[in-house]
């Protein structure tokens, strides 16, 4: 199977929560990343989480780790339409050797 | 601040046509990637460097050759264009081996 594995897509109602999941094979990843990617633009880094943690919240933004399972999900609160976009999991030991999720594409719908 | 741009951001080529994508990053940044995305599949690795005047393979490096003459710079080249290379190209930086990844906009290629 795929290093990085994510569901393809997900559609919520404006307000409601988000959650995007993401599962990984490497054992020795370190960081672990959620990039978002907006229609014709570049991915864009969103949030990480080292692999020591547990959890990690940043506003709106919460970021769950479970080592054991090798699972990692974003959880986006208050979700608006200006979060739809694409959502990749990245994981790695250093840069040379990330690998990607195909993406998980949120729709907000109002 | 312009961050890292991509040179062209779209081409149509047709099979055996060769081409160069220009990667440009004003960040002062050592390591430079170079990525293919494809529907379906998460990005995959084909060459990078860490530094000015050095190049190492990726994941997906065959059909593909790099450059890094310059710290600024990072060019992907095709010599002879096949259609299953037809994809999006992104760009990154960053300022070490791990971290943030600074994307480009992307590049479309078509190989028909």
């Amino acid at each position: 199977g795929e290093d990085v594995e994510q569901s393809l897509f997900l559609s919520v109602r404006e307000g409601d929560s988000s959650v995007i999941n993401c599962t990984y094979t490497d054992s020795s990843s370190t960081y672990l990343y959620w990039y978002k990617q907006e229609p014709g633009a570049g991915l864009q880094l969103l949030t990480y989480i080292f692999s020591n943690m547990d959890m990690k919240q940043d506003q709106r933004l919460t970021v769950l780790l479970n080592k054991k399972d090798k699972h990692l999900s974003l959880r986006i609160a208050d979700t608006q339409t200006g979060d739809s976009a694409i959502y990749f999991c990245a994981a790695s030991y250093n840069n040379n050797d990330m690998r990607f999720g195909a993406g998980t594409r949120l729709t907000v719908k109002p | 601040n312009a961050g890292v741009t991509q040179t062209p951001k779209f081409r149509v080529l047709k099979t055996g046509q060769s081409m160069t994508l220009l990667c440009a990053q004003d960040m002062n940044h050592e390591y430079m990637y170079w990525y293919r995305q494809d529907p379906g599949m998460g990005l995959r690795l084909i060459h990078y460097s860490v530094g000015e005047g050095t190049t190492a393979k990726g994941e997906v490096p065959d059909g593909y050759n790099v450059s890094r003459l310059k710290k600024q710079n990072f060019l992907l080249g095709l010599e002879s264009a096949a259609p299953s290379q037809t994809s999006v190209y992104f760009c990154a930086s960053s300022l070490s081996d791990y971290g943030e990844l600074f994307f480009g906009e992307g590049s479309r290629l078509t190989v028909l």
